[in-house]
């Protein structure tokens, strides 16, 4: 039962443009959501963050979206730069589980130079 | 500046043998996690630790024990290891129920032939 997902296995986007990564959540008392950044042979990274309170939240050339209606958030990354390429987690916490975290497959994203 | 650190990074395991995997902390942190990651299933909770001498059951508990009996360690036990088994694994901690973020350690490949 995956409460969170990431229906794009993969992404490729050209240099400079905006890359766009979406996630899908089916537990509505979910109140925290992240994005985690992975690269091969490491381990996950925190980039973002946003409340259930909020409905966007903007560090640098990172953006998180919040459509609570939908149940939906997305990572847009302006301008996208090669060094992104990366695998892009999404999460989201539980509070009425122990804060428990819920991770989506990921998302590879290439951005081609 | 170690953070999360995990021992050991490889391990082949034949079926049926016993192994535990090392976690390490050096921030003091009260939460403790270990996650596995399979193609296409994301990061998936195996067990927790809210504090010392605590743990609870992930997501995906069956075939693993750990034990928290000092606040920076975090061990996780295969009694008996299956080729199902066979995943990276990710050890993971948190200041605690206030945090928004999980920093996670660089990870350990295990395979069960």
């Amino acid at each position: 039962d995956q409460q969170v997902k990431q229906n794009s296995p993969s992404l490729s986007v050209q240099e400079g443009r905006i890359s766009i990564l979406n996630c899908d959540y089916t537990n509505s008392m979910f109140d925290y959501f992240l994005w985690y950044k992975k690269y091969p042979a490491e381990g996950p990274t925190f980039l973002i963050s946003i409340s259930s309170i909020k409905d966007k939240n903007e560090d640098g050339r990172f953006t998180v979206f919040l459509n609570k209606s939908a149940k939906h958030l997305s990572l847009h990354i302006v301008p996208s730069q090669p060094g992104d390429s990366a695998v892009y987690f999404c999460a989201a916490r539980d509070p009425w589980n122990n804060n428990d975290m819920r991770f989506g497959a990921g998302t590879r994203l290439t951005v081609k130079p | 500046n170690a953070g999360v650190t995990q021992t050991p990074k490889f391990r082949v395991l034949k079926t049926g043998q016993s192994m535990t995997l090392l976690c390490a902390q050096d921030m003091n942190h009260e939460y403790m996690y270990w996650y596995r990651q399979d193609p296409g299933m994301g990061l998936r909770l195996i067990h927790y630790s809210v504090g010392e001498g605590t743990t609870a059951k992930g997501e995906v508990p069956d075939g693993y024990n750990v034990s928290r009996l000092k606040k920076q360690n975090f061990l996780l036990g295969l009694e008996s290891a299956a080729p199902s088994q066979t995943s990276v694994y990710f050890c993971a901690s948190s200041p605690g129920t206030t945090s928004d973020t999980i920093y996670f350690g660089e990870g350990s490949w295990l395979t069960v032939v």
